[in-house]
C-alpha cells in the first residue's frame, strides 16, 4: 500500500519567515495529494490540494509543488503569521482508494 | 462547521467496557471515514462505508467494528477497551466513494482509565 513520509515533525519561525514542509510517497500511481491544517483541538480542515496533472498550485500565501519523477510534494508558506501555527497533515490518494496521510508537522510561528 | 456531526465530543470509560461513537455526513456526503489520532501518531485510517457498504479497511483492530445505516449516519463501536484505546476518534464524509474532499467532524475524545 501507499506510504507517506512528512518531513520535518516540528518546525519553528519568526512571524514574516516562510515555511517548507515536505513528503514523499511510495505509491507512483498516486494521482490526488491533499494538504490539511488542524489548529490546536480542532478538526482537520483541507487548505489546498494538487492533482498529478498539475506541478505547481498556489493559493494567496501558500502553495504546493509536487515532483512526480521524484515522488515528492511540498507545501510553501510564505510570510508566516502566528495563526498559520498548527499542525500540517500531507497526504496522497491513488485513483478512488483511501487517503494515505503522513504523521504531520507542528509548525510554531512566534511573534 | 463542516457539516459532519459526531457524538460525544468526550467519552471517559473504563478498561474492559464497550462504547459507541456516533457520526453523521455532511447532507448529500455517501462516503464516511473513521480515523484514529494518538498523541505521537498522525491520522490512522481505520475503516470507510460508502453508501451502507463497508469498501476499505486499515488498521482497524477486531475489537473495533463500524456501520452505516440507511439513513447514511455511521457508528464506530469499540469493545474491550484497552488504555491504548485512548485516542481522538475523527469521521469524515465525502460525496462519492473516492470523493477527492474529505470533510471532518469535530471529533470524539475517548479516555479510557
Amino acid at each position: 500500500g501507499e506510504n507517506v513520509e512528512q518531513h520535518p515533525s516540528t518546525l519553528s519561525v519568526q512571524e514574516g519567515d516562510s515555511a517548507v514542509i515536505k513528503c514523499t510517497y511510495s505509491d507512483s500511481a498516486s494521482n490526488y495529494f491533499p494538504w490539511y491544517k488542524q489548529e490546536l483541538g480542532k478538526r482537520p480542515q483541507l487548505i489546498i490540494d494538487i492533482r498529478s496533472n498539475v506541478g505547481e498550485k498556489k493559493d494567496q500565501r501558500i502553495a504546493v509543488t509536487l515532483n512526480k519523477t521524484a515522488k515528492h510534494f511540498s507545501l510553501h508558506i510564505t510570510e508566516t503569521q502566528p495563526e498559520d501555527s498548527a499542525v500540517y497533515f500531507c497526504a496522497a490518494r491513488r485513483g478512488y482508494s483511501t487517503l494515505t496521510f503522513g504523521k504531520g508537522t507542528m509548525l510554531l510561528v512566534s511573534p | 462547521d463542516s457539516g459532519v456531526t459526531q457524538t460525544p465530543k468526550h467519552l471517559i470509560t473504563a478498561t474492559g467496557q464497550r462504547v459507541t461513537l456516533r457520526c453523521s455526513p455532511r447532507s448529500g456526503d455517501l462516503s464516511v471515514y473513521w480515523y484514529q489520532q494518538s498523541l505521537d501518531q498522525g491520522l490512522q485510517f481505520l475503516i470507510q462505508y460508502y453508501n451502507g457498504e463497508e469498501r476499505a479497511k486499515g488498521n482497524i483492530l477486531e475489537r473495533f467494528s463500524a456501520q452505516q445505516f440507511p439513513d447514511l449516519h455511521s457508528e464506530l463501536n469499540l469493545s474491550s477497551l484497552e488504555l491504548g484505546d485512548s485516542a481522538l476518534y475523527f469521521c469524515a464524509s465525502s460525496v462519492a466513494e473516492g470523493g477527492n474532499i474529505q470533510y471532518f467532524g469535530a471529533g470524539t475524545r475517548l479516555s479510557v482509565l
